[in-house]
């Protein structure tokens, strides 16, 4: 079965300093892997999404993910934080190619961001 | 702006009633998807549609349906409300419902009184 886990439910970082939220998943087969990002009472948007092309995807706001199969990793970076940057991060996977499966969340990551 | 639009934002209603929670996808996305998020279940994948036809089935009750017309619109019924129902509801739409990334609209707030 396919599934997604987030390592830590909460992140503290200070303003300027790097972001690591780290994820694994497991699955069967090469599966579609994002990151959403919610801020407090929004939607959820894509930050970034891999689908087998480059392992290192870039994402918008100056996010990148890298994709390690040997290590079942997608782990989210960011080189230095930004205090918009505080929100709710989610590791998604997406099985490969198989039709009627919805997007599999993980639990989520609080990233606080201190001046 | 994701594209996706539901309505309404905000819905108050008292426990046994029966709600509507609309959902417009993307243009050209065929599969919507409604997700239920609390602080104590977190975000809870309810049902997916694609085209029209129901194709996965997630953690939602026997209260809940829904349904996705043939203008690709959908919508999220709630009967016999309870307390505990009090969350918010998001639709997200996608192109072909499997593996590709999906679009979520800003959410429904359901609070029941």
């Amino acid at each position: 079965a396919q599934s997604v886990t987030q390592l830590d439910s909460h992140v503290s970082v200070s303003e300027g300093t790097p972001v690591l939220l780290r994820c694994n998943y497991s699955s069967s087969y090469s599966p579609s892997l994002f990151w959403y990002v919610q801020h407090p009472n929004k939607g959820l948007q894509l930050l970034l999404k891999y689908t087998s092309a480059a392992t290192l995807v870039k994402g918008i706001n100056g996010f990148e993910a890298e994709f390690k199969k040997s290590e079942t990793s997608f782990h989210l970076t960011k080189p230095s934080a930004h205090m918009s940057d505080a929100a709710e991060y989610f590791c998604v996977v997406s099985p490969f190619n198989q039709a009627g499966t919805a997007l599999i969340f993980g639990k989520g990551t609080t990233l606080s961001v201190s001046s | 702006d994701s594209g996706v639009t539901q309505t309404p934002k905000h819905l108050i209603t008292a426990t046994g009633q029966r709600v509507t929670l609309r959902c417009s996808p993307r243009s050209g996305d065929l599969s919507v998807y409604w997700y239920q998020q609390s602080l104590d279940q977190g975000l809870q994948f309810l049902i997916q549609y694609y085209n029209g036809e129901e194709r996965a089935k997630g953690n939602i009750l026997e209260r809940f349906s829904a349904q996705q017309f043939p203008d690709l619109h959908s919508e999220l019924n709630l009967s016999s409300l309870e307390l505990g129902d009090s969350a918010l509801y998001f639709c997200a739409s996608s192109l072909t419902g499997k593996n590709t990334e999906a679009f979520f609209g800003q959410g429904t707030r359901l609070t029941v009184v």
